[in-house]
């Protein structure tokens, strides 16, 4: 089955810098990679997601990558926020299985003020 | 819109004990999935489901037992439970086609004693 590995465990950065969050995959049949934030004892969200025919996408501060050739796809938050400060999983939805959403282990994510 | 909907939100057990989480959707999903998580860990998938009838195990199934009689329903069945079965629970549901978002619902947190 596929396999999603996430870097790095834990980030922190100062309020207003960039925050890149990493993740590779193993099936090349992958073929939806969605992004979910978890908020400290709440269910994950959904904040952004990439299909394998696109390279990038961006939804105003949040950006995602995807190289299909190498596997592996990031997440990019420019001017981050204090809100901002969650966990963040990846997720690749395996090709060979239909419909099943392989999670990353997660990225805790600090933004100081 | 419901989405998906766990019952109950917390919950504390005995060793030994056995107890269902429930878990329903309004959203006509074929897909539903059982995550646990502990603490400041990701998702670990417990079983899963790809319609009515139909189920199968995950990463981590043992202690665990589930069944989909219906397409809203996936409730899960913990038997004899045990201290290391302490986690936070996740009932999501996606429709399984390409390119979908899974919905998640708002954990039931299980601490066995």
């Amino acid at each position: 089955g596929e396999n999603v590995e996430q870097h790095p465990s834990t980030l922190s950065v100062q309020e207003g810098d960039s925050a890149v969050i990493k993740c590779t995959y193993s099936d090349s049949a992958s073929n939806y990679f969605p992004w979910y934030k978890q908020e400290l004892g709440k269910r994950p969200q959904l904040i952004i997601d990439i299909r394998s025919n696109v390279g990038e996408k961006k939804d105003q501060r949040i950006a995602v990558t995807l190289n299909k050739t190498a596997k592996h796809f990031s997440l990019h938050i420019t001017e981050t926020q204090p809100e901002d400060s969650a966990v963040y999983f990846c997720a690749a939805k395996g090709g060979s299985t239909l419909g099943r959403l392989y999670f990353g282990r997660g990225t805790q994510l600090t933004v100081w003020p | 819109n419901a989405g998906v909907t766990q019952t109950p939100k917390f919950r504390i057990l005995k060793i030994g004990q056995s107890m269902t989480l429930q878990c329903t959707q309004d959203m006509n999903h074929n897909y539903m999935y059982w995550y646990r998580q502990d603490p400041g860990m990701g998702l670990k998938l417990i079983y899963y489901s790809v319609g009515a009838g139909i189920t199968d195990k995950g990463e981590v199934p043992n202690g665990y037992n589930v069944s989909r009689s219906t397409t809203e329903d996936f409730p899960l069945r913990l038997e004899l439970a045990a201290p290391s079965q302490t986690s936070v629970y996740f009932c999501a549901s996606s429709s399984g086609g390409q390119n979908t978002e899974a919905f998640f619902g708002q954990g039931t947190r299980l601490t066995v004693v």
